[in-house]
């Protein structure tokens, strides 16, 4: 059972370089988002979805766009990398009905060199 | 807007109980959920409350009261490897908003 897949796990970038992190979960959840969290700071919401071809701000969406043309995926694009995008993603799916839980994937270690 | 408060670290020794509080102002509330992370590794589901109560799994324990705007998880028999950070969440239709997490250390 895969759940949710994030890729790549570490990720090193030039400041003014564009990225997509990508995420597929393969629970056939409709709800997915993507978080970062910094050292010491819990998890803020970048962009949600709650569904295909649904997409919404959340807390930090600056400097990141999101796509959700399939219900797998949900990739995070950095338009143009900056040392404070350096951070931990994490993105995490859930289902619309049957309670709350939400799954995670491993996160990518992102730093804006 | 919403904000959830929790607080930043917690010490207590191996055996003992220890409770998390995590208070919040949403607009919009589906239910509080609590989430086990550690050493940076992805966020793992605890437990989850919509009604007013209280919650067991095993050792864990959520509780919830609507009308305070309040919940803690309670964690019992605390083990070394309880050791983590925790925290606490409010649904709001498709997205989960986070508190700031506490930080457990569990001593021998």
């Amino acid at each position: 059972n895969a759940g949710v897949t994030q890729t790549p796990k570490f990720q090193v970038l030039k400041t003014g370089q564009s990225m997509t992190l990508q995420c597929a979960q393969d629970m056939n959840h409709e709800y997915m988002s993507w978080y970062r969290q910094d050292p010491g700071m819990g998890l803020r919401l970048i962009h949600y979805s709650v569904g295909a071809g649904i997409t919404d701000q959340g807390e930090v969406p600056n400097g990141y766009n999101v796509s959700r043309s399939t219900t797998e995926d949900f990739p995070l694009r950095l338009l143009s990398a900056a040392p404070s995008q350096t951070s931990v993603y994490f993105c995490a799916s859930s289902s619309r009905t049957g309670g709350t839980e939400a799954f995670f994937g491993q996160g990518t270690r992102l730093t804006v060199v | 807007g919403q904000s959830l408060e929790q607080p930043s670290e917690v010490t207590a020794v191996e055996g003992a109980i220890v409770q998390i509080n995590c208070t919040y102002q949403t607009s919009g509330f589906y239910g509080l959920s609590w989430y086990q992370q550690h050493d940076g590794g992805a966020p793992t589901f605890l437990s989850y409350n919509a009604l007013d109560g209280l919650e067991e799994t095993g050792r864990f324990s959520s509780f919830l009261s609507r009308s305070d705007s309040y919940g803690y998880l309670l964690l019992q028999e605390l083990q070394m490897k309880d050791s983590a950070s925790y925290f606490c969440a409010v649904k709001q239709g498709g997205k989960l908003i986070f508190g700031q997490g506490t930080e457990l250390s569990v001593k021998p």
